[in-house]
């Protein structure tokens, strides 16, 4: 089954412990991007990956890093998060110059 | 700057009538236009596209229509059933641009369809 897996769903964290969440995506698609959804702000782009190697800065990089050493992983890390990284956070995966993604069930993030 | 601009945060809708839904955007760039659909606890789910060399395209109950020259493009469902209450963003991308289809999404409307 074609899918993009996010681990974990939900997770409760303290200022400043580093902390990753990961993304893999089973469809071979080159083009990979995080998300985060807030209230009223609908969903905004964090990061994104065109291939293996290749990544750029979305609308919010702050306080986030990313890498892609693999096709399939395109992994979130947070190296110091803070209160204002409290969000529900989405992976999507796609061919690239399709436009078309596909999302992970998302992750839920709370920092205290 | 919003690219992409959903004026409405929610929209209320009887069961069998029809829901509009609106998206508004700048970027004459954006060739590709998309509509997800978002249940709580859950990823959005894509549910229908449109490129910029048509202006309507539908899939059963959903048509999308896009007006290039306004910068406007709508969701129309009928009829409206109690399952399509969700939250829907509406998607731009530039697919042969330098970031080769990065999708611009909208804030999101809610529809609620009342039974």
């Amino acid at each position: 089954e074609a899918q993009v897996t996010q681990n974990p769903r939900y997770l409760i964290t303290v200022t400043g412990k580093k902390l990753t969440v990961t993304c893999s995506q089973n469809m071979n698609h080159e083009y990979m991007s995080w998300y985060r959804q807030d209230p009223g702000l609908g969903l905004r782009q964090i990061y994104y990956s065109m291939n293996v190697e290749v990544t750029d800065k979305g609308d919010v990089p702050e306080g986030y890093k990313v890498s892609r050493k693999e096709k399939r992983n395109f992994p979130l890390i947070l190296e110091s998060p803070s209160p204002n990284q409290t969000s529900l956070y989405f992976c999507a995966s796609s061919l690239g110059g399709t436009g078309k993604a596909f999302f992970g069930q998302g992750t839920r993030l709370t920092v205290v | 700057d919003q690219q992409v601009k959903q004026n409405s945060p929610s929209l209320s809708v009887q069961e069998g009538r029809i829901s509009i839904l609106n998206c508004d955007y700048t970027n004459s760039m954006f060739d590709y236009f998309l509509w997800y659909k978002k249940y709580p606890a859950e990823g959005p789910t894509f549910l229908i596209s449109i490129s910029s060399i048509k202006d309507k395209n539908e899939d059963g109950r959903f048509t999308v229509f896009l007006n290039k020259s306004a910068k406007h493009l709508s969701l129309h469902i009928v009829p409206s059933q109690p399952g399509d209450s969700a939250v829907y963003f509406c998607a731009a991308s530039d697919r042969y641009g330098g970031s080769q289809g990065n999708l611009i999404f909208g804030k999101g409307t809610k529809l609620s369809v009342k039974p």
